[in-house]
């Protein structure tokens, strides 16, 4: 089983729409968690951290389900330049970083 | 945000010559490296974490004596693909992560093409 598993979509969407994407993780003891945005031939960029309280940023919202072991991230109001790969990465307690196969998204005008 | 600086951007070379790539965290000390190969359309690969001052830890099946991994410093992390073959030919990206910081920083990546 993977440590970290996304949905490869892609996910076509018009623009002004709202899209959820969700990350499942096995290790229970996972201490962070991420989202990051890699663009076609370009190296990952850090998007956001995600708490166990949610946290929001502009028009994205992350949160994190500790006891069913998922991520989520919500972009509301989807741009053109929203479309990307999105990466769900999840750290251990060893300074391991395990990374999503990514969720394609395509936003459409 | 953090700052990683990679070189060479992309390089070409000959079967059985060895690439040197280097990762540098240019306004952090980076206690810890990582460097990952991305073939096309595949996800990121870990292939090796190193710690400033000590022998890197591979992954599975990520030989060690062909990718040799050097992080002398606290800024600077070498890859050498020693003896490249096509099938070496890939993305490679390093990033970098310092204690007690959250997350990791990316370089922009080398593409390395063995002909």
């Amino acid at each position: 089983r993977k440590e970290v598993e996304q949905d490869p979509g892609p996910f076509n969407v018009p623009e002004g729409a709202t899209v959820a994407f969700n990350c499942t993780y096995s290790n229970s003891a996972s201490q962070s968690f991420f989202w990051y945005r890699q663009d076609c031939r370009k190296e990952p960029k850090l998007l956001m951290s995600v708490y166990s309280s949610g946290n929001e940023d502009g028009r994205f919202t992350a949160q994190l389900n500790r006891a069913s072991q998922y991520i989520s991230l919500l972009i509301r109001d989807s741009k053109l330049s929203d479309s990307a790969t999105y990466l769900c990465v999840v750290n251990d307690n060893f300074n391991k970083f395990y990374f999503g196969s990514g969720t394609k998204l395509n936003v459409k005008p | 945000g953090a700052v990683v600086s990679q070189h060479p951007s992309w390089v070409i070379c000959k079967s059985g010559t060895s690439v040197k790539i280097e990762c540098r965290s240019l306004d952090f000390q980076a206690t810890t490296m990582f460097w990952y190969r991305q073939f096309p359309k595949q996800s990121l690969m870990l292939m090796a974490t190193s710690n400033e001052g000590s022998k890197a830890t591979y992954e599975q099946g990520v030989e060690k004596d062909k990718f040799l991994i050097n992080h002398a410093s606290l800024t600077l992390s070498t890859l050498t693909v020693t003896s490249a073959h096509p099938e070496d030919s890939s993305f490679y990206i390093c990033s970098a992560s310092a204690a007690g910081g959250i997350g990791q920083y990316f370089g922009p990546g080398t593409r390395l093409t063995v002909t």
